[in-house]
């Protein structure tokens, strides 16, 4: 069964550091792995896409890692601000067959001042 | 910039009864999803629909549930006889491609009373 297991689920830091989200999956054959941000009642807003032969992926002060032969994914934000806080999630979409996404429960990060 | 946009906002509905849920997804993408999320949960994928057929589906979009694209601009999904467990956020997604980024909408919230 596909599966993508987010850690840590909850997450406190101060204003102006740097943290660091993990991403496992079990989804297979792979397709992309995706990151999300996710305000409280509002839609997700894409942060990376990553493919089987992509590393690293920045946007900003966002940069996602990807070991494929781990199936593992990080989500590193530096320089955090209090408007990071918000719940980032992993997608992990499969290839061939079905392409139905498969979420994580998301990692809830506050920033605090 | 382009946005997708979801109405209404909020909608209640009594038990049984059949709701339509609208979205406008950015006029240039091909690709369009239904997703919800329960509250406190993780997002959940419904259905996928590309070239004015439903290319995915997950277990939850049952013959309850359906698609359609009525008018070359808007994107529903209806709620034939609603339950009170369909109480969620749903949210519209469209992407120009299926390996792109993905917009979502703000989301409807659902609540069945």
């Amino acid at each position: 069964k596909n599966q993508v297991e987010q850690s840590p689920q909850s997450l406190i830091i101060l204003e102006g550091k740097n943290c660091t989200l993990q991403c496992n999956y079990t989804v297979s054959p792979f397709s992309n792995l995706r990151w999300y941000k996710q305000d409280t009642g509002r839609g997700p807003v894409s942060l990376t896409i990553m493919t089987f032969s992509e590393n690293t992926k920045s946007n900003g002060r966002y940069t996602a890692t990807l070991d494929a032969d781990t199936k593992q994914s990080s989500l590193h934000i530096t320089a955090s601000q209090l408007s990071d806080s918000a719940s980032y999630i992993c997608v992990v979409s499969a290839n061939g067959g079905s392409y139905i996404p498969t979420f994580g429960r998301g990692t809830s990060l506050i920033v605090h001042p | 910039e382009p946005e997708v946009t979801q109405t209404p906002s909020h909608q209640v509905t009594q038990m049984g009864q059949e709701v339509i849920l609208r979205c406008v997804p950015i006029s240039n993408h091909l690709y369009f999803y239904w997703y919800r999320q329960i509250l406190g949960q993780k997002v959940e994928f419904l259905v996928s629909f590309y070239n004015n057929e439903i290319s995915e589906k997950s277990e939850i979009f049952d013959d309850q549930f359906s698609v359609e694209r009525p008018d070359g601009s808007n994107f529903t999904l209806k709620i034939r006889s609603t339950k009170l467990e369909d109480s969620a956020m749903y949210f519209c997604a469209s992407s120009a491609d299926m390996n792109t980024e993905a917009f979502f909408g703000q989301g409807t919230r659902l609540t069945v009373v």
